[in-house]
């Protein structure tokens, strides 16, 4: 079993929608966790990171952890077609090893 | 400020052969960290590089090694090329290495071909 694990989808939603991506892991060491975005042929760009548990608010984006579920979760508010990326979710004990989910590809269509 | 840079972009090597792999990271940027990225598995660490010494490794065999120069820039090596190689390569960089939290920035990564 994967420390993290993440559905790859692919998820198709209309534009406007709310988009509700999620992870689970296994290791409860993890404290920082994260959420990338990558385009196709480019590297991974990160849109957020939290520390332990809680809710974290950026524009149309939103975090949220839950430590004692193991459970993270990113909310896409008003998905428009340039939000279409495959969306990885991250963490880590500190330091720079990182553990990924696999990725979950989005398509938001016009 | 430019980003991290990665060369060659693309690469093509046969089974058994042996390719090195670049990475610059961004001014300033002493933490350098390597990740092989491939549709079954994701993306998986392989090392990270800090201050020229290797600090934390992955579960890769032996065949893949990297080091850091002086100017932080770093060089990743796999010999003995197997077709389960083929990936993307990623290279990240990160102003400090530590406990607490330092953002990684992803370089555009080299896609290995091996046949």
């Amino acid at each position: 079993q994967k420390e993290v694990e993440q559905d790859p989808g692919p998820l198709s939603v209309p534009e406007g929608a709310i988009v509700s991506l999620n992870c689970t892991y296994s290791n409860s060491a993890f404290q920082y966790f994260m959420w990338y975005r990558q385009y196709s042929r480019k590297g991974p760009e990160l849109l957020m990171y939290t520390y332990s548990s809680g809710n974290k608010e950026d524009g149309r984006f939103t975090a949220q952890v839950d430590k004692s579920s193991k459970y993270i979760s990113l909310f896409i508010r008003d998905s428009q077609p340039s939000d279409s990326a495959t969306y990885l979710c991250a963490m880590n004990r500190g330091y720079q090893k990182v553990t990924f989910g696999i990725g979950t590809k989005l398509q938001v269509i016009p | 400020k430019a980003g991290v840079t990665q060369t060659p972009r693309y690469l093509i090597k046969t089974r058994g052969q042996q390719v090195t792999l670049s990475c610059s990271p961004i001014s300033g940027h002493r933490s350098v960290s390597w990740y092989q990225q491939t549709p079954g598995q994701g993306l998986q660490f392989l090392f990270e590089y800090f201050s020229e010494t290797q600090r934390n490794k992955g579960n890769f065999p032996g065949r893949f090694s990297g080091r850091q120069f002086s100017n932080s820039r770093s060089e990743m090596n796999v010999s003995t090329l197997e077709l389960g190689d083929s990936a993307l390569y990623l290279c990240a960089s990160s102003l400090e290495s530590g406990s607490a939290y330092n953002e990684q920035f992803f370089g555009p990564g080299t896609r290995l071909t091996v046949l």
